[in-house]
């Protein structure tokens, strides 16, 4: 069982456009964390979100923490070639296990 | 500081084989991850260690041995590899900060077993 699900899986959009991108997840998450990773590379953490509905922004990036703190969002305003990778989220489960739990992806292609 | 390091960078074996895989941090985390990569499969963790001399299991640890003998080190190892486990490692470190976890992570090995 997949606790989070990630949509859409894949998506190629044209420099410029606007994007958003889901996590959702039927479990309470005490903080949820967003990761860019480039080809031959490993994740880098963009952002954690740790309040329900808090919003971050991070230069053309919004991350959303839904209310009840099962779901997420990123949303690229104009995004531009260097935006392409692919995006994780990752989700702390309360009690702080230290683990962290990922989704599956969104790999993310923008065209000049 | 380096963050964390992974070696080797690829690595190609047969079946039955065996072989470790060494994750290094100079950060003074307590806590690392072996995590597997593989496509449409996400990351999934394999085992984990809260501090030195100490292991745990993850989602995924049949096949794999770790031992974290020293807290700037943890190692993975695969006593009989199966093509199964081709896939990237990753391994990763993690700060524990006031907002949450922060993961850091290492360049991965492509591993392949043929």
């Amino acid at each position: 069982t997949q606790l989070l699900e990630q949509s859409p899986q894949f998506l190629s959009i044209q420099e410029g456009e606007n994007l958003t991108v889901y996590c959702n997840s039927s479990s309470v998450f005490s903080s949820l964390q967003w990761y860019r990773q480039e080809p031959g590379e490993g994740p880098v953490l963009l952002v954690t979100v740790v309040t329900g509905g808090e919003v971050k922004k991070l230069k053309r990036l919004t991350f959303q923490f839904g209310d009840a703190r099962k779901d997420s969002s990123l949303h690229i305003t104009a995004a531009q070639p260097g935006d392409t990778g692919l995006y994780l989220c990752a989700g702390e489960r309360p009690g702080g296990s230290e683990k962290l739990v990922f989704g599956k992806g969104t790999k993310l292609t923008v065209n000049p | 500081n380096a963050g964390v390091t992974q070696t080797p960078k690829f690595r190609v074996l047969k079946t039955g084989q065996s072989m470790t895989l060494l994750c290094a941090q100079d950060m003074n985390h307590e806590y690392m991850y072996w995590y597997r990569q593989d496509p449409g499969m996400g990351l999934r963790l394999i085992h984990y260690s809260v501090g030195e001399g100490t292991t745990a299991k993850g989602e995924v640890p049949d096949g794999y041995n770790v031992s974290r003998l020293k807290k700037q080190n943890f190692l993975l190892g695969l006593e009989s590899a199966a093509p199964s486990q081709t896939s990237v490692y990753f391994c990763a470190s993690n700060e524990r900060l006031a907002g949450g976890p922060f993961l850091w992570f290492g360049p991965g090995t492509r591993l392949t077993v043929t």
